[in-house]
């Protein structure tokens, strides 16, 4: 079945400093998912990439999907204290519409 | 936005004793469902569909006999654990789908004694 990688798995940076985690899939995704887990919380979406090559932004988050649509990066420009949680890519998990297969997660620290 | 509700939010329980956790999509009708697992610091494993009106469809080695789902109305899921073992300890959250956006239940943290 399809599978999603992610990596780093851990990140630590100081605040100010950038971060940016990587999702690789071993086959063409229709769409990425990204979510953002706060330590205790539970996933809450980010943003849906659709298009080959895409790039969004949302303030000092960047989202990019691949051109061959495999994989995707989430990049946080000057990093914050409240940036701190568990950030997953998700693809398609099947035909069940709605249904995701997740990454394993990088868990950022951010360090004040 | 959407919101999801759990409940309960924790439980304990003794072993070969049954759980019952419900999801709730409180403002909006989601005829699927889906239940996760979740361990410590790692990701979220899929452990099965549930559809409103029909039977749940569970990933390849979650044993359906175990984990019993209902999906009784379009914002109600139930997931059962039954003969529950400490292995079972774990975060268990749901998701519903408005678009395609899923929206995440808070959470059911699980111990088995």
């Amino acid at each position: 079945g399809q599978q999603v990688m992610q990596i780093p798995q851990y990140q630590h940076v100081q605040e100010g400093e950038d971060f940016t985690t990587y999702c690789n899939s071993s086959t063409t995704l229709s769409n990425i998912q990204w979510y953002k887990q706060r330590p205790g919380g539970h996933p809450v979406f980010l943003i849906q990439l659709v298009k080959s090559g895409e790039v969004k932004k949302q303030k000092r988050l960047t989202f990019q999907f691949g051109e061959a649509k495999k994989n995707s990066s989430l990049h946080i420009t000057a990093t914050q204290t409240t940036d701190v949680g568990t950030y997953f890519c998700a693809g398609p998990g099947g035909t069940s519409y709605g249904k995701l297969t997740f990454g394993q997660g990088t868990i950022l620290t951010v360090h004040p | 936005g959407a919101v999801v509700s759990q409940h309960p939010s924790r439980v304990i329980c003794k072993s070969g004793t049954s759980v019952k956790i419900e999801c709730r999509s409180l403002d909006f009708q989601a005829t699927t469902m889906f239940w996760y697992r979740q361990f410590p610091k790692k990701s979220l494993m899929l452990m099965a569909t549930s559809n409103e009106g029909s039977k749940a469809t569970y990933e390849q080695g979650v044993e359906k006999d175990k984990f019993l789902i209902n999906h009784a109305s379009l914002t109600l899921s139930t997931l059962t654990v039954t003969s529950a073992h400490p292995e079972d300890s774990s975060f268990y959250i749901c998701s519903a789908s408005l678009g395609y956006e899923q929206y995440f239940g808070p959470g059911t943290r699980l111990t088995v004694t």
